[in-house]
């Protein structure tokens, strides 16, 4: 998986409360995305940022989800307020660079958030 | 809107019986259609991108081809470690870096 970090590997929360979701891309990649696998579903496009700015949030619910690549630092998935439909794998990936060809895409481990 | 469909959603087979996974797409411009390995509990694992209809590529005992329509992900005579879901998707030309997944096919390889 090419060094894609994320922590936790396992969150639990309950509901109500907040889950912090934290991603280093490969060193060198200054491209992040993060995508969400609910059960029995496909990876769903959640969100692509570069360097402190969010390049599409397309796939993002409109409420309770935030997400932020600083210039220093892990990019961060925020759920404020989590539900029991928020349980899902989220995974976070990587590329060296946009709009070229060539751009291959690596993911991390995930992020399996239960909430109880 | 860009969909991948894969089929069979899950596929049985014996150590050595080659088989093929199958991907088909409609997308808006094909940018590249990547082909990623997963195994349970695990994030997605990088094998191919293909880029334009003819295109081949090859990694051990996997091979992927594309067509306009569709993508092939050909096993030849499968070990029980190749036990994983497959999972294929498109990247739009103008949808930025954006992938859009299939649901995966789960292939077990038997003794």
């Amino acid at each position: 998986n090419a060094g894609v970090m994320q922590n936790p590997r396992h969150l639990v929360r309950r509901r109500g409360q907040e889950a912090r979701l934290r991603c280093s891309p490969v060193k060198g990649h200054s491209h992040v995305y993060w995508y969400r696998q609910l059960p029995e579903e496909g990876l769903k496009f959640m969100v692509y940022l570069q360097k402190e700015n969010i390049i599409d949030e397309s796939g993002m619910p409109k409420e309770r989800f935030s997400a932020e690549f600083p210039k220093e630092g892990p990019s961060i998935l925020r759920i404020q307020q989590v539900v029991r439909g928020d349980s899902a794998a989220y995974f976070c990936a990587s590329s060296p660079n946009s709009g070229q060809v060539g751009n291959t895409i690596y993911f991390g481990e995930g992020s399996w958030l239960t909430v109880v | 809107e860009d969909q991948v469909t894969q089929s069979p959603e899950a596929l049985r087979l014996q150590e050595g019986e080659s088989s093929s996974l199958n991907c088909s797409y409609t997308v808006s411009g094909l940018r590249g259609l990547f082909w990623y390995r997963q195994d349970p509990g695990k994030g997605p694992e990088f094998l191919f991108t293909l880029y334009s209809a003819g295109e081949e590529k090859e990694k051990e005992r996997l091979k992927a081809t594309l067509t306009k329509k569709e993508s092939f992900l050909h096993i030849t005579a499968p070990k029980p470690e190749d036990s994983a879901t497959y999972l294929c998707a498109v990247q739009a030309g103008g949808g930025g870096n954006k992938l859009t997944f299939g649901t995966g096919t789960q292939l077990k390889v038997e003794l």
